[in-house]
């Protein structure tokens, strides 16, 4: 199936540094979101991105956290500056088409594992 | 409360039998996915419907907006079935997946 591509697998930073996610989506998707999962519980959403905007973001959307993706290259997850209770497993989704469509199956990354020490 | 209600929290299944896991929604959803999450923490999709009944091999969905559920059954269960499955709403009006909790599946010889 269609593939997106997350690159670190892992990460380990302290605590106060920055730190940039990156996701490479399915070739022809325009619709980018990103999800938390904090070991053993359940995935939550954070945000999502089309055209170059953030359409929608949930509360654990920190205002230290930001979003973009520059000329079709990766979609990013910035955080800065980190906190420990950023330390969670972060996966990168993307879609054809937006959720309202009967396209908007999303497809997921393998997911990138951050250690906030 | 949880918008995405997922049972049971926790299933042993022995090879070659088969169970049911279930989704209930407390608010209208659009569409459902289902995935399996394995042992290295990827999610693989199995199932995404915005109606009826889907069948892949040994799996088959169902989605009924109307009653506000969805389903997943595995038959002849293989010991490759073990991992976490999660069901994953489309809410309406939103453009986002909100997730269950989780069944951990354990698969035994």
């Amino acid at each position: 199936g269609p593939k997106v591509l997350q690159i670190p697998s892992h990460q380990i930073i302290d605590m106060g540094q920055m730190v940039t996610l990156n996701c490479d989506p399915v070739s022809n998707h325009l619709y980018f979101y990103w999800y938390k999962q904090i070991l053993g519980q359940q995935m939550e959403f954070l945000v999502n991105f089309y055209n170059g905007k953030v359409m929608e973001k949930s509360k654990l959307f920190k205002d230290q956290f930001s979003v973009e993706r520059p000329d079709g290259s990766y979609f990013t997850l910035k955080i800065q500056p980190t906190a420990l209770e950023d330390s969670a497993v972060y996966f990168c989704a993307s879609s054809s088409d937006w959720g309202g469509s009967n396209y908007a199956e999303q497809f997921f990354g393998p997911g990138t594992r951050l250690t906030v020490l | 409360g949880d918008q995405v209600e997922q049972s049971p929290s926790a299933l042993s299944l022995h090879e070659g039998t088969g169970s049911a896991l279930r989704c209930n929604f407390t608010t209208t959803m659009r569409a459902v996915q289902w995935f399996q999450q394995n042992s290295r923490g990827s999610l693989i999709n199995l199932f995404y419907l915005a109606s009826g009944t889907k069948e892949n091999g040994r799996l088959k969905s169902t989605f009924n907006s109307k009653e506000s559920y969805s389903t997943l059954h595995i038959r002849d269960a293989q010991l490759e079935d073990s991992g976490t499955y999660f069901c994953a709403a489309h809410t309406e009006g939103a453009d986002r997946l909100t997730f269950g909790k989780g069944t951990q599946l354990i698969i035994q010889p």
